[in-house]
């Protein structure tokens, strides 16, 4: 168990619609990743934030947004939802300072019908 | 650019043998870091170790050990002593700072599989 807890852990939604994964990051973790997998595309960054703040993005669409709060749990809302946004969506931590490991948690697994 | 290659889609090992995955990683970057992660058949992302590429000596923990060549810029991971347990994909991936902020980058994976 990395510490990090992911919910839900399936979502299965209909194309159009908007969906909230929920990420709480390792007791003492600032800095939240959110990361996407699928068959085609592998493993991609979409996003970071450190302490509450956008730290560095990736490869996120427009209709993809995120956001951490200020007890460091993590949101990543997405909206209007195509066939290809299945995917298993992953969120990892990493403390600051000198450990740079990211932590990271079960994921969601995302299906859009 | 930086990129991180596995070029190992698919590897098999008999049971209580030692597998190496390879990694190669480019970068102009003097400093950086690898890392290499498990992922099992059920989905989640396992840590496993970890070089700094000012580390001397290559990283070990338990049975993994990262067979780490600077020049030829390759970070194998070595696997002691296969269970049956080490089926999985495994990722390798490299951490670089770039305009103020870490960014990791990962490797398309290796399906490693146990043969009993």
């Amino acid at each position: 168990d990395s510490g990090v807890t992911q919910t839900p852990k399936h979502l299965i939604t209909a194309t159009g619609q908007r969906v909230t994964l929920r990420c709480s990051p390792r007791s003492g973790d600032l800095s939240v990743y959110w990361y996407q997998q699928s068959l085609d595309q592998g493993l991609q960054f979409l996003i970071q934030y450190y302490n509450g703040e956008e730290r560095a993005k990736g490869n996120i669409l427009e209709r993809f947004s995120a956001q951490q709060f200020p007890d460091l749990h993590s949101e990543l809302n997405l909206s209007s939802l195509e066939l290809g946004d299945s995917a298993l969506y992953f969120c990892a931590s990493s403390a600051s300072g000198g450990d740079l490991t990211q932590y990271f948690g079960p994921g969601t697994r995302l299906l859009v019908l | 650019a930086q990129k991180i290659t596995q070029t190992q889609p698919g590897m098999f090992v008999q049971e209580k043998e030692a597998v190496t995955l390879d990694c190669t990683y480019d970068t102009s970057d003097q400093s950086y870091g690898l890392f290499w992660y498990k992922q099992p058949s059920s989905g989640e992302m396992i840590f496993l170790i970890y070089q700094g590429s000012y580390d001397e000596q290559n990283a070990t923990e338990g049975r993994y050990s990262l067979n780490f060549q600077k020049a030829r810029k390759s970070a194998n991971l070595v696997i002691s002593a296969s269970q049956l347990g080490d089926s999985a994909m495994y990722f390798c991936a490299m951490i670089r700072r770039a305009s103020g902020t870490y960014k990791y980058i990962f490797g398309t994976g290796t399906r490693l599989k146990v043969l009993a």
